[in-house]
């Protein structure tokens, strides 16, 4: 089974700022025939289920603000939050589907400085 | 309004069972496959299973093959997870996820609608 780790853990930025989320996956989540890498972001504010920020490392969900990118390939992905909201705050969870079973990182909690 | 409502939850004893329920509205529920994803107290999230739209076709984490049963009435618009054999460690809060529609094979399991979740304790 493939094995999400994210860091860091936790994380404090103030408002307006950038916050930086890595991901690294224990074996390529990159698939040859379509060039795809089988990377999810999601975004669980507390007392809420996930919702889905961006898939295919750096595709960004409907209705989700440009504020928050991704980017990598292969085993090394990142998710940005480019001018941090408080409505950011949260914890953010990594998952990939490249291969069954599907699994998450252990999430990055995220907050206000 | 598109969503899902999970339902079923509750505390059992170890060796119990229990029936989880997600009603679908807003879509159209056989079109999609769909998903059961837990999260621990205070915890990360595990995917534990998986139907196709039709029903066709089932997957299970190791975790949980065996005594975990998913299934389908699209009739209903309705999912069910079947939980026997119930263990402390499967005490969690158990969330309904569709799996966001593209061309590649239904295995690749990653979700674009969660329900809000139902707390399933596992405690004598």
């Amino acid at each position: 089974d493939i094995v999400m780790t994210q860091s860091p853990d936790s994380l404090a930025v103030s408002l307006g700022e950038r916050a930086t989320i890595n991901c690294k996956s224990s074996q390529s989540v990159l698939f040859n025939s379509n060039n795809q890498n089988y990377l999810g972001w999601y975004q669980q504010r507390p007392g809420q289920p996930p919702k889905l920020l961006i898939y295919w490392a750096s595709t960004r969900e409907s209705g989700v603000p440009d504020r928050f990118s991704g980017s990598g390939s292969g085993t090394d992905f990142t998710l940005t939050i480019s001018s941090l909201q408080a409505e950011d705050v949260a914890v953010y969870y990594c998952q990939q589907y490249f291969s069954s079973p599907c699994s998450f990182g252990q999430g990055t909690k995220l907050e206000i400085k | 309004e598109v969503q899902l409502v999970e339902s079923g939850g509750g505390l059992v004893h170890p060796g119990g069972s229990l029936r989880l329920s997600c009603a679908a509205s807003g879509f159209t529920f056989s079109s999609y496959a769909m998903s059961w994803v837990r999260q621990a107290p205070g915890k990360g999230l595990e995917w534990v299973s998986g139907i196709s739209g039709s029903g066709g076709s089932t997957y299970y984490a190791a975790s949980v093959k065996g005594r975990f049963t998913v299934s389908r009435d699209n009739s209903k618009n309705t999912l069910y997870l079947q939980m026997n054999s119930l263990r402390a460690e499967d005490t969690a809060v158990y969330y309904c996820a569709k799996r966001k529609p593209d061309s590649t094979t239904v295995t690749h399991w990653y979700f674009d609608l969660w329900g809000r979740g139902t707390l399933v304790t596992v405690s004598s």
